[in-house]
């Protein structure tokens, strides 16, 4: 069925690393436009990253930009985010999500990886 | 950036009951408006699209309606799986997220 499953979440300290994955299943990835969205705990929705089909198109937050790089394989059915110089604040669940035309709503959704920034 | 405002921050109602969850934004974003609703735990599901178009397998209690700065989510009557936190969001200008809607029991 179609799926996404986010890994590569957990603790780290500030201004450490971390690499999120999301691996997508049951659907044709590479006509999927995708995105990052973040949820600190007890919070709302944070759009992240979005990355076209092809990987030709890249848009950020301001709230981590500089600091997070998206990318996809489609070869692997894969999209990543490189996250760097981690704040307490990127503390949140990550899902990837993605839609299929480019202009509309995500009708994908992955489960979440939970990322911790704490020293 | 294009700011999304919902009201109410929390409601209660009871089964059976019709709710209505308005958002704003704060320029016009045509029709590019969706609806999510969130349980605990759990990852966002789509509910409405382009303002007023309901999602495959989503249940037609569920409607959307606004253009331009004003829209509204509506169940026409509530069931006890719709207990759950519901989110707009514009996809007009990059993505934007409203800050929720708590239903909760009366």
């Amino acid at each position: 069925q179609v799926q996404l499953v986010e890994s590569g979440g957990g603790l780290v300290k500030p201004g450490g690393s971390l690499r999120l994955s999301c691996a997508a299943s049951g659907f044709t990835f590479s006509d999927y436009y995708m995105s990052w969205i973040r949820q600190a705990p007890g919070k709302g929705l944070e759009w992240v990253s979005y990355i076209s089909s092809s990987g030709s198109t890249i848009y950020y937050a301001d709230s981590v930009k500089g600091r997070f790089t998206i990318s996809r394989d489609n070869a692997k059915n894969s999209l990543y985010l490189q996250m760097n110089s981690l704040r307490a604040e990127d503390t949140a669940v990550y899902y990837c999500a993605g839609e299929a035309t480019g202009d509309d709503a995500f009708d994908i959704w992955g489960q979440g990886t939970m990322v911790t920034v704490s020293s | 950036d294009i700011q999304m405002t919902q009201s109410p921050s929390t409601l209660s109602a009871s089964v059976g009951d019709r709710v209505t969850i308005t958002c704003r934004a704060s320029q016009s974003i045509s029709s590019w408006l969706a609806w999510y609703q969130q349980k605990p735990g759990k990852a966002p599901k789509l509910l409405i699209y382009k303002a007023s178009s309901l999602e495959s397998g989503v249940p037609s209690r569920f409607s959307g309606s606004g253009s331009g700065t004003e829209f509204t989510l509506t169940i026409s009557s509530l069931q006890p799986d719709d207990f759950a936190t519901y989110y707009c969001q514009q996809y007009n200008s990059l993505w934007t997220f409203g800050q929720g809607t708590k239903v909760e029991i009366k």
